[in-house]
């Protein structure tokens, strides 16, 4: 029953630092997604990726790049951490029927000094 | 493009007593709706969901929405609060046209005194 699982739980850079986080979901979906999590502001597409091969840019994706190394993994790497990257971040995936909801894994805590 | 407001970034219930979170969206065709909670620390659980069918629709651990297409609202409701329901509520609405992508709001953190 593992999910969506991501790694690592928690990580501290410093300013200018790259780092790549990663995604795995065992549910054989196709759809996968990258959020950030502010306070009072709810969550914010960072990229998404519909199927293995494809990505999209979503509301807030300057100074990320994403990877969908397969239909399993979407990674979230950023090149220059800088200190307004400081944020929570979570992976979701969900089937493609229409009204299936996201599942959520449960987030990196990231802080960038 | 799709927007979510949850009005009540606090709210705070005694123990027992009822809980309605309000939530507004704007978007032009029926969306996909959904309501998540979030304890501490944790990633986000899906409550429930509304789709097409009956505007009232049930979740787990007790709570409940409506779907008022005339009001453009999904406000979720619990008639009685048990101090496990302590955490952040997200509302969030997605649609077949967007990419199935979920526009979330701001979230309502519940807190219950004893």
């Amino acid at each position: 029953n593992a999910g969506v699982t991501q790694t690592p739980k928690f990580q501290v850079l410093k300013t200018g630092q790259s780092m790549t986080l990663q995604c795995a979901q065992d549910m054989n979906h196709n759809s996968m997604y990258w959020y950030r999590q502010d306070p009072g502001m709810g969550l914010r597409l960072i990229y998404y990726s519909a199927s293995e091969g494809t990505t999209d840019k979503g509301e807030v994706p300057n100074g990320y790049n994403v990877s969908r190394l397969n239909k399993r993994e979407f990674s979230l790497r950023l090149e220059s951490a800088a200190p307004s990257q400081t944020s929570v971040y979570f992976c979701a995936s969900r089937e493609d029927s229409p009204g299936q909801p996201q599942h959520f894994g449960d987030g990196t805590r990231l802080s960038i000094l | 493009a799709q927007s979510v407001t949850q009005p009540d970034i606090h709210i705070t219930v005694s123990e027992g007593a009822s809980l309605e979170l309000r939530c507004n969206y704007s978007y032009g065709a029926t969306p996909y709706l959904f309501w998540y909670v979030q304890s501490p620390g944790q990633g986000l659980q899906l409550l429930l969901k509304y789709f097409s069918g009956d505007t009232l629709v049930q979740g787990i651990k007790g709570f409940e929405a409506e779907f008022k297409r005339s009001q453009s609202s999904f406000n979720l409701r619990k008639p009685s609060v048990h101090w496990s329901d302590a955490a952040e509520y997200f509302c969030a609405v997605g649609a077949r046209a967007a990419g199935n992508k979920l526009t979330f709001g701001g979230g309502t953190r519940v807190l219950v005194k004893p």
